[in-house]
């Protein structure tokens, strides 16, 4: 069980918009930077959102990030059969004192 | 460019030890701290541990407290991870992930290192 919550999948058809969202608490996403992942089948994750809404160079405006609260969510718009992908959340649990992660969302582009 | 390069699939046996290797280049291997995470076949992201490539000080996740060991040598821009005890259920891939200047996220990964345990 992660202690950031997201949605197992989410999907959409190309050139459309989804949104992924994170849940957690104020342990975490509540007073700590989000940062987003990106994961594609038998790679390492790549950095897509640091500090909850930055994209870093190289990372299309497509991509965005924002936070209220205890949750966040990562935008997608202008879907391509490219992104199908799975898309994990991280931050600092000031509880912990661990880097905690989502459950991770698969994306569909149908 | 900037880049880690971790060393090669492992099969182990239960209750065996396993060190997995990140070699670090392309920028100063000293001014950024170094986090190891898991992945288990099909599921998500687990957080093991920080080092200090600096200083050496590390922080392990509570999970792994007792059988973790995380260390660096300076001289080849290198950090470990060792892992005792291992059972089967410590099969998974194995990533180094260097943090961004401000510690809040990753932003450079290593390839990968699968671990299994298998008897």
């Amino acid at each position: 069980q992660s202690v950031l919550t997201q949605p197992p999948s989410v999907s959409a058809a190309p050139g459309q918009k989804v949104t992924i969202s994170c849940s957690g608490s104020s342990s975490n996403i509540g007073n700590n930077y989000v940062s987003w992942y990106q994961q594609f089948p038998g790679t390492a994750p790549k950095l897509l959102i640091y500090e909850n809404n930055k994209r870093p160079s190289g990372i299309p405006d497509r991509f965005s990030g924002s936070k209220s609260g205890t949750s966040a969510t990562l935008g997608i718009t202008g879907l391509q059969t490219g992104d199908e992908a799975d898309y994990y959340c991280g931050t600092w649990d000031s509880s912990l004192s661990a880097v905690v992660f989502g459950g991770g969302t698969k994306l569909t582009v149908l | 460019q900037v880049q880690l390069v971790q060393s090669g699939a492992e099969v182990k046996k239960p209750g065996a030890s396993v060190k997995v290797s990140c070699k670090a280049s392309g920028y100063t291997f000293t001014s950024y701290y170094m986090h190891w995470v898991r992945q288990a076949p099909g599921q998500g992201l687990e957080w093991m541990g920080i080092i200090n490539p600096s200083g050496g000080s590390t922080s392990y996740a509570q999970k792994f407290q007792g059988r973790v060991t995380m260390t660096r040598d300076t001289s080849t821009s290198t950090v470990y991870m060792e892992l005792s005890s291992l059972r089967s259920e410590d099969t998974a891939v194995y990533y180094c992930a260097k943090v961004r200047p401000r510690n809040d996220a990753f932003d450079i990964w290593g390839q990968g290192t699968m671990v299994t345990v298998s008897s």
